[in-house]
């Protein structure tokens, strides 16, 4: 069963505009959450993640996400979106009880227009 | 420090061939795992290592091999390769292993399978 979910595969922005993508989990426990982005033909860089206490965290280049329990959601935000922000984003779990597995969602590819 | 680095970077395969896919990490990192990353389902688990001599199974870990003889290395093994095999394949490491720690991601290997 697919335990993150990414529902946007593709979003385009316009350079300048803030963006969201979203992320859910469906874990009762709250598991670690992470973000990570992929430019094309490179692996994987994690953009932040969380453990826990606050729920608004911060990351590198910009971008923020915030875990609502609530909602099982852990949505990437960014005020403003720069073309070198084109790339594909995965968020990821760690499993709740055993944070040796690691679960990405589908991932969601960005494209910024001029 | 070199990260994690992944031999060969493109690979073809004929069906029933093996091969060894190689990771290497330099950080002294405890925890080193395999992915595949196919379209459309994201990096999905396939087999990973809390230290040397110890290895456990992920999410899809039919038709692969793993060992860790030492801390540095961790090889993926395809016995008998098949068509569903093609993939992109990232190796990954992290300090600490159960930590949820930030993974670091090898550059990756194109596998084809005809």
């Amino acid at each position: 069963a697919q335990s993150v979910t990414q529902p946007d595969i593709h979003i385009t922005v316009s350079e300048g505009a803030s963006l969201e993508l979203r992320c859910n989990y469906s874990y009762g426990a709250t598991p670690y959450l992470f973000w990570y982005v992929q430019s094309p033909g490179q692996g994987l860089q994690l953009l932040l993640k969380y453990f826990s206490g606050d729920t608004l965290v911060q990351g590198i280049k910009g971008f923020e996400a915030e875990f609502k329990r609530s909602q099982s959601s852990f949505n990437l935000r960014k005020p403003s979106v720069h073309w070198s922000d084109a790339a594909e984003y995965f968020c990821a779990v760690g499993k709740p009880y055993n944070f040796n597995k690691f679960y990405f969602g589908s991932g969601t590819k960005l494209n910024v227009k001029p | 420090n070199a990260g994690v680095t992944q031999t060969p970077k493109f690979q073809v395969l004929k069906t029933g061939q093996s091969m060894t896919l190689q990771c290497a990490q330099d950080m002294n990192h405890e925890y080193m795992s395999w992915y595949r990353q196919d379209p459309g389902m994201g990096l999905r688990l396939i087999h990973y290592s809390v230290g040397a001599g110890i290895t456990d199974q992920g999410e899809v870990p039919n038709g692969y091999n793993v060992s860790r003889s030492t801390t540095e290395d961790f090889p993926l093994r395809l016995l008998s390769a098949a068509p569903s095999q093609t993939s992109v394949y990232f190796c990954a490491s992290s300090y600490l292993a159960g930590q949820g720690d930030e993974q670091y991601f090898g550059p990756g290997t194109r596998l084809t399978v005809t």
